[in-house]
């Protein structure tokens, strides 16, 4: 079955550090995005990509950065890791341009001491 | 930018006991997709149901149903027959149909469901 994943699962990093967040799916979905989710907030959309070298800022972008360099994957980089991007990350892919639904990986838990 | 509004934190019901969850959203647009996730605490996120905005009739998923109302720009989630089960996080969501868009999200309510 057609699956999207993230890894790792769970984090603990340093203040400061670079960290690097996996996404990889297997739908063959040109689309990608990586939304956080904070208490209060629900989810918010960090960045996205509509396909191959395609990449967009969304409402939350500051201190982080994609690339897409093939269709399963978007990693998701925190260049420099703040304790304010303790959170919870989803990865998510669509297949169409307004299809609609989006298909959600299970989450990373990232915690920035 | 368009904005999705729970203002419902939390709401409790019992079990096989109605529940309404609400939705408020703000757009100009006449043409879009509206959503309810359901994120239970292992969580992953779930599709409920989904409603396509030019269609009037109401979308149903077994003992799931939405009461859309465009003009006042509503989207309730009914939740029928309640089970342990459906206790959750549940999200409404909002998604352009114009061209590539993404997906934007109310901040949850938290449902909580008791024998």
């Amino acid at each position: 079955d057609a699956e999207i994943t993230q890894s790792p699962r769970h984090k603990i990093t340093e203040t400061g550090r670079q960290v690097t967040l996996a996404c990889h799916q297997t739908w063959n979905h040109n689309n990608m995005f990586w939304y956080r989710q904070d208490l209060g907030h629900g989810l918010r959309l960090i960045h996205y990509s509509y396909g191959v070298q395609d990449t967009n800022k969304g409402e939350v972008s500051d201190g982080y950065s994609v690339s897409r360099s093939n269709t399963e994957d978007l990693p998701l980089t925190l260049e420099s890791a703040a304790s304010s991007q303790t959170s919870v990350y989803f990865c998510a892919s669509s297949s169409g341009r307004t299809t609609g639904e989006l298909f959600f990986g299970e989450g990373s838990r990232l915690t920035v001491l | 930018a368009q904005t999705v509004t729970q203002s419902q934190p939390e709401m409790s019901v019992q079990e096989a006991e109605t529940v309404t969850l609400s939705c408020t959203y703000d757009t100009s647009e006449s043409d879009y997709y509206l959503f309810w996730y359901k994120q239970p605490p292992s969580r992953q996120m779930i599709l409920v149901i989904r409603q396509e905005a030019y269609k009037q009739q109401n979308a149903t998923e077994n003992r799931f149903s939405v009461n859309f109302q465009k003009a006042a720009k509503s989207f309730s989630l009914k939740i029928s027959d309640s089970q342990l089960g459906d206790a959750a996080m549940y999200f409404c969501a909002y998604r352009s149909a114009a061209g590539y868009s993404t997906l934007t999200f109310g901040k949850g309510t938290m449902l909580l469901v008791s024998p």
